[in-house]
């Protein structure tokens, strides 16, 4: 398994401000991704995040409203920008290391946009 | 698209009484079907990998099978703590790099002691 520390667990914004998350990996990864869990419902994947390039964008969402940075193999951050209520969910980062097919998962940053 | 439907939503048990989660799929090409477990105010889990039909794998109460169009996630004596989410989800045979899962919306087993 690989050891995720993913930050802030938590945070209450004000609408039309953005919020920064960061997804640290205990050592190097082939693959990363952002999901989002909306209330009561299943995860939904954002993007992949590649080293040293733009992202990968699921249909839905784009790069404007979630820009995504990963400027290494342990690194990455997701920023949900002019936030809403309707952003309020929790955001998941996901790791996939070279050769393995399980991909592991971060505790989640629960956001409440007010 | 790929799709992956999960049965029932909630399923409530009493402590020793055995049961089977569901997770019907449709993809392509089968690359991995994944199995989670999600605790609230958690992220997910991994349970199980399965790949191919006929396939199953175990891990303490939890035995995990595959057939061409679903999976049952058998939980056998469960206790209050197999209380969880599961969540099932799917990995299709794309270009390289793109490893995408798609998740089901899960069942929510509680188990009463």
């Amino acid at each position: 398994s690989a050891v995720i520390s993913q930050k802030p667990s938590r945070d209450i914004c004000q609408r039309g401000t953005s919020l920064t998350i960061q997804c640290q990996v205990d050592s190097q990864v082939t693959m990363m991704f952002w999901y989002r869990q909306q209330p009561g419902q299943s995860l939904t994947l954002i993007a992949t995040a590649n080293q040293g390039s733009e992202a990968t964008y699921e249909s839905g969402f784009v790069i404007d409203k979630f820009p995504i940075s990963r400027p290494n193999l342990t690194f990455s951050t997701l920023t949900v920008s002019n936030m809403s209520p309707e952003d309020s969910s929790i955001y998941l980062c996901s790791v996939l290391r070279q050769g393995k097919s399980e991909a592991f998962f971060g505790q989640g940053t629960r956001l409440t946009v007010v | 698209e790929d799709q992956v439907t999960q049965s029932p939503e909630a399923l409530r048990l009493q402590e020793g009484e055995s049961s089977s989660l569901n997770c019907s799929y449709t993809v392509s090409g089968l690359r991995g079907l994944f199995w989670y477990r999600q605790d609230p105010g958690k992220g997910p889990e991994f349970l199980f990998t399965l790949y191919s039909a006929g396939e199953e794998k175990e891990k303490e109460r939890l035995k995990a099978t595959l057939t061409k169009k679903e999976s049952f996630l058998h939980i056998t004596a469960p206790k209050p703590e197999d209380s969880a989410t599961y969540l099932c989800a799917v990995q299709a045979v794309r270009a390289y790099g793109d490893y995408k899962l798609s998740f089901g919306a899960g069942t929510t087993v509680t188990v009463r002691a």
